[in-house]
């Protein structure tokens, strides 16, 4: 399978500021990448979808102009959250797809603490 | 939307016995059910999936049933070992839907040595 970077693996930061952490496929050029978010004990949710050279597609309930995807390249996507809170805190993963392809390839995670 | 359940929520077993976890899916458009481990603080690795032209798949000590009609899979872990101690996650994709997995729950397993 693919082999699927991020960073920061973990990254504290105060309320107000912005964050970005980056996806990276190391051998794999991938169409499509997605980022999930994971809070303690719970399941992974879909936060929005992105295909290289165009805008991401958000699931419902997740605000673009707060969560800033970037799918620059076939190997490079990043999230940017914004004016971070304290509910923003969350383990943060992306997973990318190639075409076609059914499988998902996931990053490590990165744990995001906004005090 | 697709709607999968994941039972059970937690799971204890005596090492060398086999471990059960069962997933419903709502979708019948869906065609593609991967598992994956996810171990604390890392990422959910895939272990085993199955397409739905099949109907059961095997890797070493891990196998996944599928059956289409009833709308479940289950994946079993036999000879289970100290290091099979994770969460896992079932998934279900329709590929009409944009290649988006839909999670299980997870379940929790915890091998007793």
């Amino acid at each position: 399978g693919a082999v699927v970077s991020q960073h920061p693996s973990w990254v504290i930061c105060k309320s107000g500021t912005s964050v970005k952490i980056e996806c990276r496929s190391l051998d794999f050029q991938a169409t499509t990448m997605f980022w999930y978010r994971q809070f303690p004990k719970q399941s992974l949710m879909l936060m929005a979808t992105s295909n290289e050279g165009s805008k991401a597609t958000y699931e419902q309930g997740v605000e673009k102009d707060k969560f800033l995807i970037n799918h620059a390249s076939l190997t490079l996507s990043t999230l940017t959250v914004t004016s971070a809170h304290p509910e923003d805190s969350s383990f943060y993963i992306c997973s990318l797809a190639g075409d076609p392809s059914y499988e998902q390839y996931f990053g490590p995670g990165t744990r995001l603490t906004v005090t | 939307g697709e709607n999968v359940e994941q039972h059970p929520s937690t799971l204890s077993v005596q090492e060398g016995d086999s471990a059960v976890i069962k997933c419903t899916y709502s979708d019948s458009a869906s065609n593609y059910f991967p598992w994956y481990k996810q171990e604390l603080g890392k990422g959910p690795q895939l272990i085993i999936d199955i397409r739905s032209n099949v109907g059961e798949k095997k890797d070493q000590r891990i196998a996944v049933t599928l059956n289409k009609t009833a709308k479940h899979f289950s994946l079993h872990i036999t000879e289970t070992q100290p290091e099979d101690s994770a969460v896992y996650f079932c998934a279900a994709l329709a590929t009409l839907n944009d290649y988006k997995l839909s999670f299980g729950a997870g379940t929790t397993v915890t091998v007793r040595a």
